[in-house]
C-alpha cells in the first residue's frame, strides 16, 4: 500500500531532551515536507526537501532540523525541545511540485 | 506577500443543502491551488487541485471548485451536503517559484445537521 509512515504517533517528552520523529514514504516521491498544526493556524510548513541532500526552510523552521540522506526518509529532529513546540506534526510527500501531497497520520508531540 | 484566507472559520449546513467554503489567496506568482479535507483525528486527504488547466475543477465526493483569477478566489462547493462531509477543510497554495513553499489557510470547520 502506498503510504507515508510517521513514528511515533504520540510522544510526551521533557524540555531539552533531543528527539527525532521519523517519516518514510514508499512511493519514490522526490518532494517531502514537514508541517505543524496548531488550533486556529492551519498547517505551517517547517522544512521541505525537493530531493536527496536538498532541503530548504519553510515558514517556521526555528528549533527544528531535517536531513534527507535517502529518498524515502525525511526525519524531523528537535535538538532541544521546548513547550512551544507542543503540536501535531505531519509529514507529506509528492512526486512533483503541483501534484498534491500524500500525508502521514500525524505525530502528536507534547513537551513538558 | 503570499497568503491564503479562508473567509469562514465555521460553516453549518443542513444535510441535502448546498455547501460553499470560501477561499481567497494573494500571490505574486502563478499559484497552484488545492483543497484538502481532514476528518477528526485523521490525516489530510486531497479533495481537488487547480494547476492552470480548466478553471472549474472537479474533485472527489462530489466537490468542485472554481478558480477566478480576477477575484483571486478558489471557493469550494458541493450541491448537496452529506453527514459524512462534516470535517475541517483547508485551502492551500503552492508557490511556483522553483521551490516547494506551501501555504495553508487556517481552515473551515464544516458542520452538517440532520
Amino acid at each position: 500500500e502506498a503510504q507515508v509512515t510517521q513514528n511515533p504517533r504520540y510522544l510526551i517528552t521533557v524540555t531539552g531532551k533531543k528527539l527525532t520523529v521519523t517519516c518514510s514514504q514508499n512511493m519514490n516521491h522526490e518532494y517531502m515536507s514537514w508541517y505543524r498544526q496548531d488550533p486556529g493556524l492551519g498547517l505551517r510548513q517547517i522544512y521541505y526537501s525537493m530531493n536527496v541532500e536538498v532541503t530548504d526552510k519553510g515558514d517556521v523552521p526555528e528549533g527544528y532540523k531535517v536531513s534527507r540522506k535517502e529518498k524515502r526518509n525525511f526525519p524531523l529532529i528537535l535538538e532541544s525541545p521546548s513547550p512551544n513546540q507542543t503540536s501535531l506534526y505531519f509529514c507529506a510527500s509528492s512526486p512533483r511540485q503541483n501534484y498534491g501531497y500524500t500525508f502521514g497520520s500525524g505525530t502528536r508531540l507534547t513537551v513538558v | 506577500a503570499q497568503s491564503v484566507t479562508q473567509l469562514d472559520s465555521h460553516v453549518s449546513v443542513s444535510e441535502g443543502t448546498p455547501v460553499l467554503l470560501r477561499c481567497n489567496y494573494s500571490s505574486s506568482y502563478s499559484p497552484s491551488l488545492f483543497w484538502y479535507v481532514q476528518h477528526p483525528n485523521k490525516g489530510l486527504q486531497l479533495l481537488l487541485k487547480y494547476t492552470s488547466a480548466a478553471t472549474l475543477v472537479k474533485g472527489i465526493n462530489g466537490f468542485e471548485a472554481e478558480f477566478k483569477k480576477s477575484e483571486t478566489s478558489f471557493h469550494l462547493t458541493k450541491p448537496s451536503a452529506h453527514m459524512s462531509d462534516a470535517a475541517e477543510y483547508f485551502c492551500v497554495v503552492v508557490l511556483n517559484t522553483g521551490g516547494f513553499k506551501t501555504i495553508f489557510g487556517a481552515g473551515t470547520r464544516l458542520f452538517v445537521k440532520a
